[in-house]
């Protein structure tokens, strides 16, 4: 079956410094894979999306994330976070254009001063 | 603001009562979808709806229910609510029923506490 895995619960870190949130699915073809944030008291807003080509995906708010089909990993990085990055994210896969999406338990973000 | 509209925004009720839920998505977008959010169960996905139709359906208890209207706003249904169904109720909203279907849209949910 399907799934999404995100193996960080919490993560912590400095105002500043540099985030990467790991994200790994099983699933033997490439899928549509997605990170998506959640604001305190908000819904979930969409950082970014890989489909095909380039693996490096840009998105909102100064975040990217790496494909790596030999990994089956679909990181999301930051080089310098502020603290309204706080917040929780999730990691999200869809199989095929006609699939629903799996999303991952989340990983909450926690920013130190 | 992401255009998806969902009322209300909080709810306390008791058990074994019966609540609505509403929710009008953007502009455009034919699908509707209900995920449910609590802290021991995260995010889980209720139900779809696409253009008054139903297109799939996630772990909703047979207590629970839902509808799109030809206008596209849709509601969900909840009855003889238990303690463990105290949550946050998302909807999101995407243009179609096939097709990117990760590109969703949410609302800012409804937070439902039964008592």
């Amino acid at each position: 079956a399907q799934s999404v895995t995100q193996p960080d619960i919490h993560i912590t870190v400095s105002e500043g410094a540099s985030l990467e949130l790991r994200c790994n699915y099983s699933y033997g073809a490439t899928p549509y894979l997605f990170w998506y944030v959640q604001s305190p008291g908000q819904g979930l807003q969409l950082l970014l999306k890989y489909f095909s080509g380039d693996t490096l995906v840009q998105g909102i708010k100064g975040f990217e994330a790496e494909f790596k089909r030999s990994q089956s990993s679909f990181n999301l990085r930051k080089p310098s976070v502020h603290w309204s990055d706080a917040a929780e994210y999730f990691c999200a896969v869809v199989r095929n254009r006609d699939d629903k999406i799996i999303f991952g338990k989340g990983t909450r973000l926690h920013i130190l001063p | 603001d992401s255009g998806v509209t969902q009322t209300p925004k909080h709810l306390i009720t008791a058990t074994g009562q019966r609540v609505t839920l509403r929710c009008s998505p953007r502009s455009g977008d034919l699908s509707v979808y209900w995920y449910q959010q609590s802290l021991d169960q995260g995010l889980q996905f209720l139900i779809q709806y696409y253009n008054g139709e139903e297109r799939a359906k996630g772990n909703i208890l047979e207590r629970f229910s839902a509808q799109q209207f030809p206008d596209l706003h849709s509601e969900l249904n909840l009855s003889s609510l238990e303690l463990g169904d105290s949550a946050l109720y998302f909807c999101a909203s995407s243009v179609g029923g096939r097709g990117l279907a990760g590109e969703l849209f949410f609302g800012e949910g409804s937070r439902l506490t039964v008592l």
